[in-house]
């Protein structure tokens, strides 16, 4: 699994605060993605990072921000929550070698926003 | 921005049947992923493709990369209650920032 911890794995939170969300990994991988699943619309990328303080958006960014400061936490920021936002968030990590590339994912945050 | 298109949408099958399973890209794929996931689970890394025509093998599913690099299929020979799941088909978009995107999975149901 490539040393991914997502916290937390669930939280209830009230429309219009905010919430961060964290991946943390342990081996230094360069890139890390935030997803979001819903049912019928697979996984959307919310934003990725290529580096640290190196950060791009997704497909579904709007309301949401992220920062990595350093190699190891990739932080997702819902800067105040709607109904819309709730769903369960993945992170990945891609690990990139000689011929090979696989990508990790944690075992998902479950957010419900009230 | 690359978009991929899995088709079904779902699929159900009675054990011990074979099955198929497309991903279509919109643009060259540069690395082309096939995961799987259970139910309110993580997803489980199946295998990866670079190469046009490429083929891989993972137990009793056979994924392959056309030539043109634009579509990719996942075979699962003699399907078992335990091949249930999503199957999810990912797009790396080449260059230096990896952005890694999915297309929307395949809900796979195998009845016993």
């Amino acid at each position: 699994d490539a040393g991914i911890t997502q916290s937390p794995r669930h939280k209830v939170t009230e429309t219009g605060t905010p919430v961060t969300l964290r991946c943390h990994q342990t081996e230094n991988h360069r890139y890390m993605y935030w997803y979001r699943q819903d049912p019928g619309h697979g996984l959307r990328l919310i934003h990725y990072s290529y580096g640290v303080k190196d950060t791009d958006k997704g497909e579904v960014s709007d309301g949401y921000s992220v920062s990595r400061s350093k190699t190891e936490d990739f932080l997702l920021t819902l800067e105040s929550a709607t109904s819309s936002q709730t769903s369960v968030y993945f992170c990945a990590i891609s690990v990139r070698g000689p011929g090979n590339t696989e990508a990790f994912f944690g075992q998902g945050t479950r957010l419900t926003v009230v | 921005s690359q978009e991929l298109e899995q088709s079904p949408q779902s699929l159900i099958v009675q054990e011990g049947k074979n099955l198929t399973i497309n991903c279509t890209s919109s643009k060259t794929l540069y690395g082309l992923y096939w995961y799987k996931q259970k139910y309110g689970e993580g997803l489980i890394f199946l295998m990866m493709l670079q190469k046009g025509g490429e083929e891989k093998s993972h137990e009793k599913i056979t994924a392959k990369l056309d030539e043109k690099k634009q579509q990719s299929s996942l075979h699962i020979t003699a399907s078992q209650p335990s091949h249930a799941g999503i199957y999810l088909c990912g797009a790396d978009s080449g260059g230096s920032n990896y952005k890694l995107t999915f297309g929307k999975g395949t809900l796979l149901t195998v009845n016993p």
